[in-house]
């Protein structure tokens, strides 16, 4: 089955912890997001890559890391430096970056900050 | 940058029935991409439908269409004979042709379509 993993589903931090957020995808895409959702709010692009070893901020990238070094696998770091890290947050990949090419969506991992 | 409005954070209709959601932005972008996803209590984001801004006709799947108004800047999704299935959150995004860069999608904030059996 092709798709996109994410993992874990639940994930609990303690304040000032380093947390990393894993992202996986079988469908040979190039190009793979992170988003941020809130409640009430709709998604928010944090980084995105469209080949392996290039990566680009998205519009709330402080706080966030993240590393490309396979074309399959997109992990997300949040770090102590992230204000407010407690939300629903979402890989996806596309063939392209282009908005012909449909983006295709994990099932997200809920972070909560204790 | 782009902004995507959805003026109605929820909406409830009867089963069967026809509902339209609303969906406005702001661009200065000539040619761009507009999305409808649907977000279930799952929350697995799920394409809906998918305009393109240089095509004049309005698209359409199965039991969902859009009304497409370039000049107004407009994009609102209507789902026929609404079904159970149905009830979900929506988001409409925006995206301009080539995307990447720091744009990527942009999202409203959604409207949490309930369907009354």
């Amino acid at each position: 089955d092709g798709g996109i993993t994410q993992s874990p589903k639940y994930l609990f931090r303690k304040e000032g912890q380093n947390v990393t957020l894993s992202c996986e995808q079988n469908l040979n895409h190039d190009a793979m997001y992170w988003y941020r959702q809130d409640p009430g709010q709709g998604l928010r692009l944090i980084y995105y890559s469209q080949i392996v070893n290039d990566f680009q901020k998205g519009d709330i990238a402080e706080g966030y890391s993240v590393s490309r070094e396979k074309k399959e696998s997109f992990p997300l770091t949040v770090t102590s430096a992230q204000k407010n890290p407690t939300a629903f947050y979402l890989c996806a990949s596309s063939i392209g970056t282009s908005g012909i090419n449909e983006q295709f969506f994990g099932p997200g991992t809920r972070l909560t900050v204790l | 940058a782009q902004t995507v409005t959805q003026s109605q954070p929820e909406m409830s209709v009867q089963e069967a029935e026809t509902v339209t959601l609303s969906c406005t932005y702001d661009t200065s972008e000539s040619n761009y991409y507009l999305f409808w996803y649907k977000q279930p209590p799952s929350r697995q984001m799920i394409l809906v439908i998918r305009q393109e801004a240089y095509k004049q006709q309005n698209a359409t799947e199965n039991r969902f269409s859009v009304n497409f108004q370039k000049a107004a800047k407009s994009f609102s999704l209507k789902i026929s004979d609404s079904q159970l299935g149905d009830t979900a959150m929506y988001f409409c995004a925006f995206m301009k042709h080539g995307g990447g860069g720091a744009d990527g999608l942009t999202f409203g904030k959604g409207t949490h379509l309930i369907i009354q059996p």
